[in-house]
């Protein structure tokens, strides 16, 4: 079963842009988490997304959002890119039950803001 | 609120040897899960173990072990025999197991741990 895969890996970007980032979960998990990872602020919980809606949201200004779709693929945007937002962002799914509803993450996608 | 505490930035090992990785957490609720992950320098997050709330025994998985005192509010991680490739950054994470609010997991700030030959 193929892991979590997030496109792109690496991204630079401008102060000012904006950015999509798109992860895709293991088949057949519908939940699909949104880390930020900083080397002052470790990790930070974004939002997850469960069957097309945010079922829950972190502490983070409304620059950043996200989707999901049917087929459980989510999306992040960043708009007006800060350099505070270089980061590494991680994508993590979830099975649909189970006792440990442990997360798989993806292997991430650097984004560097200049 | 909820909250992480790895307490050791930095650990190193003699490569055979083992290790324990500490990890304290704070919440009110009854019903909790509990994580460690392992992140290479690659930056992918390896699931390792898992520790219910209620689960009277404490986890292991190969030689990974999770040290869970509940009284104490402590979930440390014991890697046995350590091996060159151990060598990573650590993460102890809980999640709130409520059918209510989802998946939404807290990170401790992690243990980088180098195994040295």
């Amino acid at each position: 079963k193929a892991g979590v895969t997030q496109t792109p890996r690496y991204l630079i970007k401008t102060r000012g842009q904006q950015v999509t980032l798109s992860c895709s979960p293991i088949s057949g998990h519908r939940s699909v988490s949104w880390y930020q990872q900083t080397p002052g602020q470790g990790l930070q919980f974004l939002f997850e997304y469960f069957s097309e809606t945010q079922r829950n949201k972190g502490n983070f200004p409304g620059r950043f959002s996200g989707r999901q779709f049917s087929n459980s693929r989510s999306e992040m945007n960043v708009s007006t890119l800060e350099l505070g937002d270089s980061a590494l962002y991680l994508c993590a799914s979830s099975p649909p039950q189970g006792q440990a509803y442990e997360q798989y993450f993806g292997p991430g996608t650097r984004l560097t803001v200049t | 609120a909820q909250k992480i505490t790895q307490t050791q930035p930095g650990m190193f090992v003699q490569e055979k040897e083992a290790v324990t990785l500490d990890c304290t957490y704070d919440t009110s609720d009854p019903s909790y899960g509990l994580f460690w992950y392992k992140q290479p320098s690659s930056g992918e997050m390896i699931f390792l173990i898992y520790q219910g709330s209620y689960d009277q025994q404490n986890a292991t998985e190969g030689r990974y072990s999770l040290n869970f005192q509940k009284a104490r509010k402590s979930a440390n991680l014991v890697i046995s025999a350590s091996q060159l490739g151990d060598s990573a950054m650590y993460f102890c994470a809980m999640r709130r197991i409520n059918p209510n609010t989802g998946n939404q997991f807290y990170f401790g700030t992690g243990t980088s741990l180098t195994v040295i030959p």
